[in-house]
């Protein structure tokens, strides 16, 4: 069965740290991926989704992550984060043409002031 | 433009009660969802709509769960009776159509079943 791993269950950083959450997918097929992310007491949210072409995408907030077909894998990074992101991030695959997501458990990340 | 609409947004019963959440999606937005977040996990899809048409309910629980989308619009999602394990919140979601368009989620009902 196809899943999602994310490695991190909570990160915990300091402001101005950098980040990187990893997100492996086991679906050998064509998919899209995303990233969504979870402020406390907010709705879900798309923070980046890759489709095609270039594999490094560029999100929201100054988050990107890096699409490696190898190694099936789609990385969260952020090169200097802040207590506002502070939130849980979730990784996701959609399979082309079904339309259903499969996401990750999720990362808690905490950002210490 | 107004996001999807979820309610009640939190609900308490005892076990072998029956529930009822209700979603409103973005309006013009061809298929919804409803997805199961357990505590600790990622949400998982019980089912899709495309209009009023089942798409995928291949991981719904159809000897307790159920859910329609009769007009193509707003959907209702029921557990009938419910169990100590479906404490979780309740998530809907909609796009404008299936396949490759972003997911606009609402923000949930959580049921905590006693």
């Amino acid at each position: 069965a196809q899943s999602v791993s994310q490695h991190n269950h909570h990160v915990i950083l300091s402001e101005a740290a950098s980040l990187e959450l990893g997100c492996n997918y086991s679906y050998g097929g064509t998919v899209n991926l995303f990233w969504y992310v979870q402020y406390p007491g907010q709705h879900l949210q798309l923070l980046l989704k890759y489709f095609s072409g270039d594999p490094l995408v560029k999100g929201i907030k100054g988050f990107e992550a890096e699409f490696i077909k190898s190694k099936f894998s789609f990385n969260l990074r952020k090169p200097s984060v802040q207590w506002s992101d502070t939130a849980e991030y979730f990784c996701a695959v959609l399979k082309r043409s079904q339309g259903n997501l499969i996401f990750g458990k999720g990362t808690k990340l905490s950002v210490k002031p | 433009e107004a996001g999807v609409a979820q309610s009640p947004r939190y609900k308490i019963i005892e076990k072998r009660q029956s529930v009822a959440f209700w979603c409103n999606p973005i309006s013009g937005h061809a298929t919804l969802y409803w997805y199961q977040q357990i505590l600790g996990q990622g949400p998982k899809l019980l089912i899709q709509f495309q209009n009023n048409g089942v798409v995928d309910d291949s991981q719904l629980p159809k000897d307790r769960f159920s859910a329609e989308r009769l007009k193509g619009v707003d959907s209702t999602l029921k557990i009938q009776p419910a169990k100590l394990e479906d404490s979780a919140v309740y998530l809907c979601a909609s796009s404008l159509d299936r396949g490759d368009y972003e997911q606009y989620f609402g923000p949930g009902t959580r049921l905590t079943v006693t």
